[in-house]
């Protein structure tokens, strides 16, 4: 039971276009969500995250919209640049009344950018 | 500087042996954590200690035991590999305060069981 969907496998965007990654979830109860990009043969890097009080949240060119009624998020980079290929990974936890959070993680989307 | 270290990166071992992965971070972060990354790309928290206690342990086989003997650093310990136990483990730690609740993630290590 895959709570948390990235049901793109790949994306191919243009350099200084805008990439649209999706993501998503089933659980009501998530309450926070995070986006993560993967170089080969590195961890996992936080990008930016969102609180399930919001429904937008920017970082320079990467910009977070989340869509509770929709159960659905999504990652916006623009303009994409060359750099920006990678594996981009959607994370969600419920908050936990031990103030812990427990990611579930969606598969990943592979994003390239084409110079 | 390395925020989150994993030693070794790559560690190619035979069926029934017994192996150690450690994990350093110097985040001064709370709360540590072990994913595994199977075949499928699947990215599943296997445990995750704070301060030295463990708060989350999910459905492994008890061949797998986490040891923390200090919050910076929290290492894997694997009894009687197998060869379903191929995959990449990635150590990762956060300080979870109000607002802030992102993890950071070591480089991994690759474990492949002949």
């Amino acid at each position: 039971d895959q709570q948390v969907k990235q049901n793109s496998p790949s994306l191919s965007v243009q350099e200084g276009r805008i990439s649209i990654l999706n993501c998503d979830y089933t659980n009501s109860m998530f309450d926070y969500f995070l986006w993560y990009k993967k170089y080969p043969a590195e961890g996992p890097t936080f990008l930016i995250s969102i609180s399930s009080i919001k429904d937008k949240n920017e970082d320079g060119r990467f910009t977070v919209f989340l869509n509770k009624s929709a159960k659905h998020l999504s990652l916006h980079i623009v303009p994409s640049q060359p750099g920006d290929s990678a594996v981009y990974f959607c994370a969600a936890s419920p908050h936990f009344t031990s103030g812990t959070y427990k990611y579930i993680f969606g598969t990943g989307t592979r994003l390239k950018v084409l110079a | 500087d390395t925020a989150v270290s994993q030693t070794p990166k790559y560690l190619v071992t035979q069926m029934g042996n017994d192996k150690s992965i450690k994990c350093e971070q110097n985040l001064g972060h709370d709360t540590m954590y072990w994913y595994k990354q199977d075949s499928k790309k699947f990215l599943k928290i296997m445990f995750s200690y704070n301060n030295k206690e463990l708060i989350i342990n999910e459905t492994v086989p008890n061949r797998f035991s986490p040891k923390s003997p200090d919050k910076a650093h929290l290492n894997l310990h694997i009894n009687s590999l197998e060869l379903g136990d191929s995959a990449v483990y990635f150590c990762a730690s956060s300080q979870e305060r109000q607002g802030s609740y992102e993890q950071y993630f070591g480089p991994g290590t690759r474990l492949t069981v002949t």
